[in-house]
């Protein structure tokens, strides 16, 4: 089945550590890509997103993807965390060129300790 | 310049009644998206609207229900309400119909008792 998978529920790391953050889809064709990220009881600010072109993709924060078509991923990463990061990320696919219907990951939830 | 805006902030409602949550767009934005978030799962796609058209539905049942007026904004309408039906409301817009960025409001939290 069609889907968007954010394997990890959880991650803590340590302020200033560098984050991974993992997102695989299933879709035939080379899907649109986002990264959003939701603080609680707020609604999804857009991180990145990725349409074409170069593969690694700079967004907000401090915060970059890189789209891996072999491996169906698009990573998101920082190379030192703040504690303002604490939050919860979605990965989201638009699977077609027609429509904008975003398809979301499950989230994972990032805690900093500091 | 101000982004989506979403009205109520929160909603509290009984098991049976209707609601009825609205969403203006950023300005110049001609598509507004509804979308469903349960506490702990990510966000699922109930509407599209473009032009005032429908353009997209999710796999919801037709006690969920939207339209988009002249000015781009929209309702979405929901009834007899169930409590699975707690949830964040989030409404997006874009410019485009078709893969375009999607922009979120700060979303209506609906508690149905």
């Amino acid at each position: 089945a069609q889907s968007v998978t954010q394997p990890d529920i959880h991650i803590t790391v340590s302020e200033g550590a560098s984050l991974e953050l993992r997102c695989n889809y299933s879709y035939g064709a080379t899907p649109y890509l986002f990264w959003y990220v939701q603080s609680p009881g707020q609604g999804l600010q857009l991180l990145l997103k990725y349409f074409s072109g170069d593969t690694l993709v700079q967004g907000i924060k401090g915060f970059e993807a890189e789209f891996k078509r072999s491996q169906s991923s698009f990573n998101l990463r920082k190379p030192s965390v703040h504690w303002s990061d604490a939050a919860e990320y979605f990965c989201a696919v638009v699977p077609s060129e027609y429509g904008n219907k975003l398809v979301f990951g499950a989230g994972t939830i990032l805690r900093v300790k500091s | 310049d101000a982004g989506v805006t979403q009205s109520p902030t929160h909603l509290i409602k009984t098991r049976g009644q209707h609601v009825t949550l609205r969403c203006s767009p950023i300005s110049g934005h001609k598509s507004v998206s509804w979308y469903q978030q349960v506490l702990g799962q990510g966000p699922q796609f109930i509407f599209q609207y473009y032009e005032k058209e429908e353009r997209g539905r999710g796999n919801f049942p037709d006690r969920f229900s939207a339209r988009q007026f002249p000015n781009y904004s929209s309702e979405l309408n929901v009834n007899a309400l169930l409590l699975g039906d707690s949830a964040l409301y989030l409404c997006a817009s874009s410019f485009r119909e078709n893969t375009d960025t999607q922009y979120f409001g700060p979303g209506t939290r609906l508690t149905v008792l």
